[in-house]
């Protein structure tokens, strides 16, 4: 268990809507990451948040929004969504805002219809 | 135009023997490499880490070596244990050198099977 906890585990929804992705980072981590990896693909960087503020910027469509809240857990909210979408989504945290040990939750599987 | 690459999607040892995981690069900012393990319905955990200014480091049963002129990282694992079976991911970032992205960049992963 890595501490890193996300919700829900699988998500089934149709094209055109939108949801919302939970992650809640380890206890005294500060910086949260979320990853897309598709079918037969690597993670794929979408965004960072280091205490509330964007740190860093994937490869993040704009259908796709984040935030980290004073708490520290982290929303990815993904709209107007398509087939292509569908994915597994990874929240990775980190204690600082540099390249270092992230730590992964179980991830999100997602499944447009 | 993939950054880090694993050409090999799939690779079966015997236990006991020594696995060898391949990873290139083509981005020369990269300066820190990580590999992870993921086993089915988890997410990767991370195994093991080297800087660019290091050619090795060790961890248990665990050895990464970096040939920086080849742009070519290399995972060892010695004995391989059948708890070993997984997908290795390797990524990197070029974090000492900064260049303003603090992202890691992922390969496509290899499945890795010890066979007992």
């Amino acid at each position: 268990d890595s501490g890193v906890t996300q919700t829900p585990k699988h998500l089934i929804t149709a094209t055109g809507q939108r949801v919302t992705l939970r992650c809640s980072p380890r206890s005294g981590d500060l910086s949260v990451y979320w990853y897309q990896q598709s079918l037969d693909q690597g993670l794929q960087f979408l965004i960072q948040y280091y205490n509330g503020e964007e740190r860093a910027k994937g490869n993040i469509l704009e259908r796709f929004s984040a935030q980290q809240f004073p708490d520290l857990h982290s929303e990815l909210n993904l709209s107007s969504l398509e087939l292509g979408d569908s994915a597994l989504y990874f929240c990775a945290s980190s204690v600082a805002w540099v390249i270092d040990e992230q730590f992964f939750g179980p991830g999100t599987r997602l499944t447009v219809l | 135009d993939q950054q880090v690459k694993q050409n090999s999607p799939s690779l079966s040892v015997q236990e006991g023997r020594i696995s060898i995981l391949n990873c290139d690069y083509t981005n020369s900012m990269f300066d820190y490499f990580l590999w992870y393990k993921k086993y089915p319905a988890e997410g990767p955990t991370f195994l093991i880490s080297i800087s660019s200014i290091k050619d090795k480091n060790e961890d248990g049963r665990f050895t990464v070596f970096l040939n920086k002129s080849a742009k070519h990282l290399s995972l060892h694992i010695v004995p391989s244990q059948p708890g070993d079976s997984a997908v290795y991911f390797c990524a990197a970032s070029p974090r000492i050198s900064g260049a303003g992205s603090y992202q890691l960049t992922f390969g496509k992963g290899t499945k890795l099977s010890v066979i007992p």
